[in-house]
């Protein structure tokens, strides 16, 4: 399976501040055929189910404020969030989502306000 | 719109199993695979497996090789989830979630808990 892993564990910074986090595959996720990256994020707060913010890479979902960014290739990839808000505290997860029968998460970010 | 609702908390027995129902509905449920997610309390995001409801066909982690089995009945839009030989570190929060390119739509999640 191919392990995904996310620098750092948890993050605080101050309100307005920026904050990135990356990940990091064991295997390429650029698929040639079609020239995508088979890497999305999500977002999770506490006692909710995961809401995916980007797929691609760097594609937001409908809906997701534009302070969220994705980017990276083959196998290293970030998302920054621009202008931190206090409703972004949550926990922030990769995952890849290749051609590849078997789908695997990171470990997770914590984010929060400093 | 789009909504899947998942059958509610479990309580089981170590070497018991479990069957997790998620309905879906507000789209045409052959066209986008269904798949499991579980999140031990604390802990991440795991994934176990997924279903193409059209086909049947199924892929699972190789953790839960063996262990793991989804099934769908397409005629009620409904997938299940079942993990026998369950054990204490089983306990987790399962949601079903439907992949478009990624996991757009997720359940809200049903607490299992495996305790003697």
């Amino acid at each position: 399976d191919i392990v995904m892993t996310q620098s750092p564990d948890s993050v605080a910074v101050s309100l307005g501040e920026r904050v990135i986090i990356n990940c990091k595959s064991s295997q390429t996720l650029l698929y040639s055929p079609n020239n995508r990256n088979y890497l999305a994020w999500y977002q999770q707060k506490s006692g909710q189910p995961p809401k995916l913010l980007i797929y691609w890479a760097s594609t937001r979902e409908s809906g997701v404020p534009d302070r969220f960014s994705g980017s990276g290739s083959g196998t290293d990839f970030s998302l920054t969030i621009s202008s931190l808000q206090a409703e972004d505290v949550a926990v922030y997860y990769c995952q890849q989502f290749s051609v590849d029968h078997s789908w695997t998460f990171g470990q997770g970010t914590q984010v929060e306000v400093k | 719109q789009v909504h899947l609702v998942q059958s509610g908390a479990e309580v089981k027995k170590p070497g018991a199993s479990v069957k997790v129902s998620c309905k879906a509905s507000g789209y045409s449920f052959t066209g986008n695979y269904i798949h499991w997610v579980r999140q031990a309390p604390g802990q991440g995001l795991e994934w176990m497996g997924r279903i193409n409801p059209y086909t049947g066909d199924t892929d699972y982690a190789q953790k839960f090789q063996g262990r793991v089995t989804v099934t769908r009945d397409a005629s009620i839009s409904t997938a299940y989830m079942e993990l026998s030989s369950l054990r204490p570190d089983d306990t987790a929060v399962y949601y079903c979630t439907r992949s478009f390119y990624a996991n757009d739509y997720w359940g809200q999640g049903t607490l299992v808990t495996v305790s003697s």
